[in-house]
């Protein structure tokens, strides 16, 4: 059974420091990894998709990194911001599935000024 | 920019009651999903729906749950008698190509409260 999980829980920084979210997933034999942001009382956003073959997504000040023999992934977060705060989650679809993503645990940070 | 939409915002029901969670998935997509999140733990997957079935479920999605699409643009999930367990926020997400290809979109989702 694919077990997901995401190190820190909590992150506190202030406000310009660049940050790394850690995910690690226990089967490696996955279709690709998602990283998803969730802010309080709201829905899920997805940040990045990274496929199976690849190694490295980016978008804007985001960067997420795949190992998937090793089994982890990670979240660059450049200059961060405030506007940062909220929860990280990382999901994972294994090859046994077509449909479902096994979520991680999260990782709440909160970017101070 | 196109959105999953979901009503209620909020469902207070008392237990043993039916509830029906509404959602209005993004206007081209094919591929349908409810997930929900108990609070304090993990997002987990409930059911994924396409071409107007069921594709996949979780032990989760028993005989208590159901899914439909009574028409183009709804997609809903009803519990029938709830249970004080199944307290949650319920997410519904959908996307276009499948969850294998591309990003799945979310809605704010329904919290659930039992009572």
């Amino acid at each position: 059974k694919q077990e997901v999980t995401q190190i820190p829980a909590a992150l506190s920084v202030p406000e310009g420091e660049n940050l790394v979210l850690n995910c690690s997933f226990t089967d490696s034999a996955i279709y690709n990894l998602q990283w998803f942001r969730q802010d309080p009382g709201k829905g899920l956003t997805s940040l990045l998709l990274i496929q199976s073959s690849q190694r490295e997504q980016t978008s804007g000040r985001l960067n997420a990194s795949l190992d998937k023999s090793s089994g982890r992934s990670t979240l660059y977060i450049a200059a961060s911001q405030p506007g940062d705060s909220a929860t990280y989650l990382c999901a994972v679809i294994g090859t046994g599935t077509a449909s479902k993503l096994t979520f991680g645990t999260g990782t709440r940070l909160q970017v101070t000024l | 920019e196109p959105e999953v939409t979901q009503t209620p915002s909020h469902q207070v029901t008392q237990m043993g009651q039916e509830v029906i969670l509404r959602c209005v998935p993004i206007s081209n997509h094919l591929y349908f999903y409810w997930y929900r999140q108990i609070l304090g733990q993990k997002v987990e997957f409930l059911v994924s729906f396409y071409n107007n079935e069921i594709s996949e479920k979780s032990e989760i999605f028993d005989d208590q749950f159901s899914v439909e699409r009574p028409d183009g643009s709804n997609f809903t999930l009803k519990i029938r008698s709830t249970k004080l367990e199944d307290s949650a926020m319920y997410f519904c997400a959908s996307s276009d190509t499948g969850v294998l290809f591309e990003k799945l979109f979310f809605g704010s989702g329904t919290q659930l409260s039992v009572l």
